[in-house]
């Protein structure tokens, strides 16, 4: 079993349909991140939690909201989707006792008609 | 403000041809330069971290390295198996998150 898993795989939505897209990690670690993917752009950084009681922005956050409903959970919403929002989004997880190295999930790739 | 840029966006090479890819930064206070490889529709997987100039690391056909401006990837008599994207990223001091460059895609042509 996969230690960082995001649900959906695959979504497809209509502009102005509020859509979650969830992540649930089983390496015990205590910070989560939400990353958007473009083609040409690069990782770009949406939300991120260091714990469950610490939610910060990242450099994209306009448009999205996030809840950190256990240590293990983080999901991301979109209150209504826009078709620039249109990208393959990815979850993370680090351990601040370590060296910030990353975990990512298998990634979600949603479309925005 | 933090920056990570990698060149060049794009690599072919012929199996068996060595090459280097880039990473030039500029961070307050490095905490650590993270290599990843990423395949197409899936997540980035950790490749390195280097931590001070003069570092090195090694996996397999990779080495990493690192000075105080920059860091290079460098890929010795690659295979077809090798192409993929490579991200890397910084992290600066205090409680921030990673800083990613938009990568290196390489392709290895047999």
């Amino acid at each position: 079993d996969a230690d960082v898993t995001q649900t959906p795989r695959n979504r497809i939505t209509k502009t102005g349909k509020r859509i979650m897209l969830e992540c649930s990690q089983t390496k015990g670690h205590d910070r989560m991140y939400w990353y958007r993917q473009d083609p040409g752009l690069g990782l770009r950084l949406i939300y991120y939690s260091f714990d469950v009681k610490d939610i910060n922005k990242g450099e994209i956050s306009d448009g999205y909201s996030v809840s950190r409903q256990a240590q293990a959970k983080f999901s991301l919403s979109l209150e209504s989707a826009i078709p620039n929002q249109t990208a393959l989004y990815f979850c993370a997880t680090s351990d601040s006792r370590q060296n910030e190295k990353l975990f990512f999930g298998s990634g979600t790739q949603l479309s925005v008609l | 403000e933090d920056q990570v840029t990698q060149s060049p966006e794009a690599l072919r090479l012929q199996e068996g041809e060595s090459s280097s890819l880039n990473c030039s930064y500029t961070v307050s206070g490095l905490r650590g330069l993270f290599w990843y490889r990423q395949d197409p529709g899936k997540g980035p997987e950790f490749l390195f971290t280097l931590y001070s100039a003069g570092e090195e690391k090694e996996k397999e056909r990779l080495k990493a390295t690192l000075t105080k401006k920059e860091s290079f990837l460098h890929i010795t008599a690659p295979k077809p198996e090798d192409s993929a994207t490579y991200l890397c990223a910084v992290k600066a001091g205090g409680n921030t998150p990673l800083v990613f460059g938009k990568g290196t895609r390489l392709s290895v042509i047999a």
